[in-house]
């Protein structure tokens, strides 16, 4: 295992269509956070699991974002009608214990146009 | 909301010099503080993790953290031009509803030769 496995890495998609992105944390970890990052802001963070659980979604996400972890393993990330505010860098990490440090995965870019 | 507060920068150093990043945070329950390092284009990797008042050395960077001013900062000596990148600082609650690891937007730093 080498680590927090996004797919895909980019996305381009028309406005209005549904998009789905995959992350892979590593082995064992208890802990999958998703974020959005923008060009010169820091991850914003979209959503947690603790094992297959979703503890907490950011007040900020709309209704047209989604996420799941079947099973507490790898989890998704479905954004539907996608809109061209959408476009951002999706960030997957995980963590083993609550506390513990977070790593990251290569992240998926995608544009709406 | 939490949240986590960074001089956006960029800070400009001369290689060879001290850089020291700043981060206040507003949960005063917040229990873990983590300094990421994130290059141009890349995903955020983690440079150091601290959980007491204090400071922790690693190599050329120390982070300092004191909870009573809900203060957590970075030192980097001998700065490189390697060390140019956009350092952020984390936090991760315990005592509030939702513990999520929040970021800050994130402080550029620019060593120059």
């Amino acid at each position: 295992d080498t680590g927090v496995s996004q797919n895909p890495r980019h996305k381009i998609t028309k406005r209005g269509q549904n998009v789905t992105f995959r992350c892979d944390p590593i082995s064992e970890h208890n802990r999958l956070y998703w974020y959005r990052q923008t060009l010169g802001q820091g991850p914003e963070f979209l959503t947690y699991f603790q094992n297959e659980a979703q503890l907490e979604k950011s007040r900020l996400l709309s209704d047209r974002f989604s996420a799941e972890r079947p099973k507490g393993s790898f989890s998704t990330l479905e954004i539907q009608r996608t809109e061209q505010g959408d476009s951002a860098m999706y960030l997957c990490a995980s963590s083993l214990e609550i506390t513990d440090e977070a790593f990251f995965g290569q992240g998926t870019r995608l544009t709406v146009v | 909301q939490k949240e986590v507060e960074q001089n956006s920068g960029p800070l400009s150093v001369p290689e060879g010099a001290i850089a020291s990043l700043n981060c206040t945070y507003s949960d005063r329950g917040s229990q873990s503080f983590f300094w990421y390092r994130q290059y141009s284009g890349k995903s955020p990797e983690l440079i150091m993790f601290i959980y007491s008042n204090g400071d922790k050395e690693d190599g050329r960077f120390t982070a300092q953290l004191n909870k009573a001013s809900q203060y957590v900062s970075l030192l980097i000596r001998d700065s490189q031009p390697s060390d140019s990148a956009t350092y952020l600082c984390a936090v991760i609650g315990l005592n509030q509803a939702g513990t999520a690891l929040i970021f800050g937007k994130g402080t550029t730093l620019s060593v120059s030769s």
